[in-house]
């Protein structure tokens, strides 16, 4: 199994351009995660996908963020314009879930933002 | 409002001796409870997941302990090796909000 695959590993940008990270999850895994990891606030949840529908997507800071999942195999988060302070990693996760009860939750190595 | 806090959020032990990692949770109606580890510039690593009907979980010379009423887990190492610096972050599947709330983490740190 290649686990969670995410890309790009890095991506520097300038200010105002559009932004698009990419998560392939572990096949047979139907809950996908959308974290993003800073020094000030820890891991924060953006948005997260059940069998390929948007369940909560609460933690999405504002309309700039959007997320898709258009099959089980694949997910885009995407920041348009992109700002400084979108600057962190972001990370996909996925998990089988069952009934509410999850199997363990597994990381891809994340994308490093940079916005300047 | 459903939280997850660790505390120490840094920890220096010297190498051999057995420690323990605390995370406490506000809410007892949980699904599960998983301890990570993270490694600096990479993802989260799967440690140990305590179902909500388990007391403890085991896996090599880690342990991991659940008191729903308590609200506490706990995460045992035994044996510390320098191979063990890392940070270690528990997360809480609440059973009402369905989703995944982490701590902030514990930054461990084993003195050779």
């Amino acid at each position: 199994d290649a686990g969670v695959i995410q890309s790009p590993r890095h991506e520097v940008t300038e200010m105002g351009q559009e932004v698009t990270l990419r998560c392939k999850p572990i096949s047979g895994h139907n809950s996908l995660f959308w974290y993003r990891q800073t020094m000030m606030r820890g891991l924060e949840l953006l948005i997260y996908f059940n069998n390929n529908v948007p369940i909560d997507d609460s933690g999405m800071p504002e309309d700039r963020f959007s997320a898709k999942m258009p099959n089980a195999s694949f997910s885009t988060l995407k920041i348009q314009p992109s700002e400084p302070r979108d600057s962190a990693v972001y990370f996909c996760a996925s998990s089988r879930t069952t009934g509410g009860v999850g199997s363990p939750l597994h990381f891809g190595n994340g994308t490093r933002l940079t916005v300047t | 409002k459903q939280e997850v806090t660790q505390i120490p959020a840094a920890l220096s032990v010297p190498e051999g001796e057995n420690l323990v990692l605390n995370c406490s949770f506000t809410d007892s109606a949980i699904y599960n409870l998983q301890w990570f580890r993270q490694d600096p510039g990479k993802g989260l690593t799967s440690l140990l997941l305590i179902q909500s009907s388990q007391r403890e979980q085991t896996s090599g010379r880690l342990n991991a302990s659940l008191d729903k009423s308590s609200g506490r887990s706990t995460l045992y190492i035994a044996a510390s090796q320098p191979g063990d610096s890392a940070t270690y972050l528990c997360a809480v599947l609440y059973s009402s909000a369905s989703k995944i709330i982490f701590g902030s983490g514990t930054r461990l740190s084993i003195r050779p």
